[in-house]
């Protein structure tokens, strides 16, 4: 069964601080994997995509790891911010068209 | 470029009714996604079309609920006699083609709220 796990579900920090963001994944034969921000009542914005041969991605004070062999991703956020305060949502792509979700690490970032 | 587009964004249905959600993918894009998030749950993949043709409804409830994409006009998930579980957001995704390569892009959702 492909399923996908994020730990903490829910954690705050003090502004500044930096924030790791853990996901799991029980099957390694993965195509690709993404992040995703999710504010209140709104929808997803991607913010990372991490194809299987690669090991990270960068995008400003966002960084995203991957390691298919342990089946974890990690996602960094540097030098936090309030407004970085949202859910974030790690989802797999098995190559069959569909993604498989977590249920989100909900982030609170202490002004 | 507009992005994918659903409406309405929030939806009331007393129970028995139907309700009919719609999606419009982004600007040449050919395939779409249905994922439902109930409340305190990760987001679940429901159907997957390109238009006129249903390609995986492997996550569909087998009853009362239906998908369509059509030639012409947005893609619609309707589903009839709704009840209080039905009651989640609903989200649309699109791609431009069908690789393991290819970024769905999100729509904001459908919130359907069933009283």
């Amino acid at each position: 069964k492909q399923e996908v796990t994020q730990i903490p579900a829910a954690l705050s920090v003090p502004e500044g601080e930096n924030l790791v963001l853990n996901c799991s994944f029980t099957d390694s034969a993965i195509y690709n994997l993404q992040w995703f921000r999710q504010d209140p009542g709104k929808g997803l914005t991607s913010l990372l995509l991490i194809q299987s041969s690669q090991r990270e991605q960068t995008s400003g004070r966002l960084n995203a790891s991957l390691d298919k062999s342990s089946g974890r991703s990690t996602l960094y956020i540097a030098a936090s911010q309030p407004g970085d305060s949202a859910t974030y949502l790690c989802a797999v792509n098995y190559g069959n068209n569909r993604l498989a979700f977590g249920k989100g690490n909900q982030v609170v970032v202490i002004p | 470029n507009a992005g994918v587009m659903q409406n309405p964004r929030h939806l009331v249905r007393r129970r028995g009714q139907e309700a009919r959600l719609r999606c419009s993918p982004m600007k040449g894009h050919s395939h779409v996604y249905w994922y439902r998030q109930l409340p305190e749950e990760g987001l679940k993949f429901m159907v997957y079309l390109q238009k006129e043709n249903i390609i995986d409804e492997s996550g569909m409830p087998k009853e009362r609920f239906s998908a369509e994409f059509p030639k012409e006009g947005p893609s619609i998930l309707r589903i009839q006699q709704v009840v209080r579980g039905d009651s989640a957001a609903y989200f649309c995704a699109s791609s431009q083609g069908q690789g393991s390569q290819e970024t769905q892009y999100f729509g904001p959702g459908t919130r359907l709220l069933v009283l």
